[in-house]
């Protein structure tokens, strides 16, 4: 079984600040794959960024960094120099060598506000 | 090109409908999955097509009927559907690999309401 934990249901940042969202996972499977997606309001859900467990470094994408400890099972999203369009739900996901192919399990989200 | 399109974007029916929701992507994708998502939760997974042949079934009701008519197309068929089935619908697509994990790439949605 999986597990994907945000603690975090609300979150504030001011305009061009950094902002970090916690992710927490459990999982037995040796090999798995951890994502995070935005969903603003309108409605679609939009990758982010992946980080495979067995990759060295850390993910970046643009503003976006995955802070990827698996000692200590987080996958912490940081999105660097907050816009106004970053205030959203993400969500922090995973996939493991020994789940049904395409089963993905998602965590609760975090809602994020971007304050100007 | 990297779009998953869906529609209708919205639907209202009754519980005595019949309707369908369509979703279609051009990436060469070979997996195909809806989620049902109520709001401010996490989407639900229900179906997943894998090489267009239904792989996942979530013990989905069978009001909800999912097919595939060919890799690039996904619908699901909506018959005498509850007030409780009232939400985003979502598809999404992706690739598949042996030992990799390929992220998903959603549609817009469709927000349907039951009457």
């Amino acid at each position: 079984a999986q597990k994907i934990t945000q603690t975090q249901p609300g979150m504030f940042v001011q305009e061009k600040e950094a902002v970090t969202l916690d992710c927490t996972y459990d999982t037995s499977d040796p090999s798995y794959g951890l994502f995070w997606y935005k969903q603003p309001s309108s409605g679609e859900m939009i990758f982010l960024i992946y980080q495979g467990s067995y990759d060295q470094q850390n993910a970046t994408e643009g503003r976006y960094s995955l802070n990827f400890q698996k000692a200590r099972k987080s996958a912490n999203l940081v999105i660097s120099a907050s816009q106004l369009g970053d205030s959203a739900m993400y969500f922090c996901a995973m996939r493991g060598v020994n789940t049904n192919a395409g089963k993905s399990t998602f965590g609760d989200g975090t809602t994020l506000t971007v304050k100007p | 090109d990297t779009e998953v399109t869906q529609t209708p974007k919205h639907l209202v029916m009754g519980m005595t409908n019949k309707k369908s929701l369509k979703c279609e992507q051009h990436m060469g994708h070979r997996a195909m999955y809806w989620y049902k998502q109520k709001a401010k939760k996490p989407p639900e997974l229900m179906f997943v097509y894998s090489y267009e042949k239904l792989s996942i079934n979530e013990s989905v009701p069978s009001r909800f009927s999912p097919e595939c008519p060919n890799s690039s197309l996904l619908n699901l068929h909506l018959h005498a559907l509850q007030p409780e089935d009232s939400a985003l619908y979502l598809c999404a697509s992706s690739h598949m690999g042996t030992g990799s994990y390929y992220e998903q790439y959603f549609g817009p949605g469709t927000r349907l309401t039951v009457t």
